[in-house]
């Protein structure tokens, strides 16, 4: 069964360090997303990602974020300058299309800032 | 404010028990609602997913109730094996693709 990858499972960074987390969305999706989910907290949506575009972002999703599809496979999320409270983990995700199709998740990344 | 919340944040069954999961939504405009489970350390895993009109699903021990009006959602584990042991998350899909993420609750089957 086709499933999202992401790489690597666990990222160590100093603070202030630019972070690319990848993913590996499954082939014949059109909508991505990126999670996060500080440690015993609720998973939080970051941005959703659809035609080469930003289509929605929260406010989590500062300046200091950005996302590329830099081909037709790869899905990244950049942190341009890490803080603490970044530590998290990531998670990507995609779907075929929207309303009732199923939300696929990857395994996630867990960075961690020192 | 377009939140989930989720009781009991925590429970502890006998292998082989039953139990239920409750989940209360408000957003709008309402999608439909996904039962996920997350497994420590992995991402979520849709068990069920209901639409305004539907008032329950089942996916093998796994049934989850939707009542629309009161905006309130079930998940019910039946026959708990310890594989079960994870944390249940609540989502709810609202306008044209926005998801509001509930805690979770966290479930620990025991020998």
């Amino acid at each position: 069964e086709p499933e999202v990858t992401q790489t690597p499972s666990h990222q160590v960074t100093q603070m202030g360090q630019e972070v690319i987390l990848r993913c590996v969305p499954i082939s014949n999706h059109l909508y991505f997303y990126w999670y996060r989910q500080i440690l015993g907290q609720k998973v939080e949506f970051l941005v959703s990602f659809y035609n080469n575009e930003i289509s929605e972002k929260s406010e989590i999703f500062d300046d200091q974020f950005s996302v590329e599809r830099p081909d037709g496979s790869n899905f990244t999320l950049k942190i341009r300058s890490t803080k603490l409270e970044d530590s998290a983990m990531y998670f990507c995700a995609s779907r075929r299309g929207l309303g009732t199709d199923t939300q696929y998740f990857g395994p996630g990344t867990r960075l961690t800032v020192l | 404010k377009n939140q989930v919340e989720q009781s009991p944040q925590s429970l502890i069954i006998l292998e082989g028990k039953n139990c239920t999961l409750q989940c209360n939504y408000t957003v709008s405009p309402f999608s439909n609602l996904r039962w996920y489970k997350q497994d420590t350390g992995r991402g979520p895993v849709s068990l069920t997913i209901m639409t305004f009109s539907e008032n329950t699903k089942s996916n093998g021990r796994y049934t989850a109730t939707l009542d629309a009006d009161t905006k309130q959602s079930s998940l019910h584990i039946t026959a708990s094996q310890l594989s079960d042991s994870a944390s249940y998350i609540c989502v709810a899909h609202y306008g044209n693709n926005r998801l509001a993420f509930g805690k979770g609750n966290q479930v620990v089957v025991i020998p």
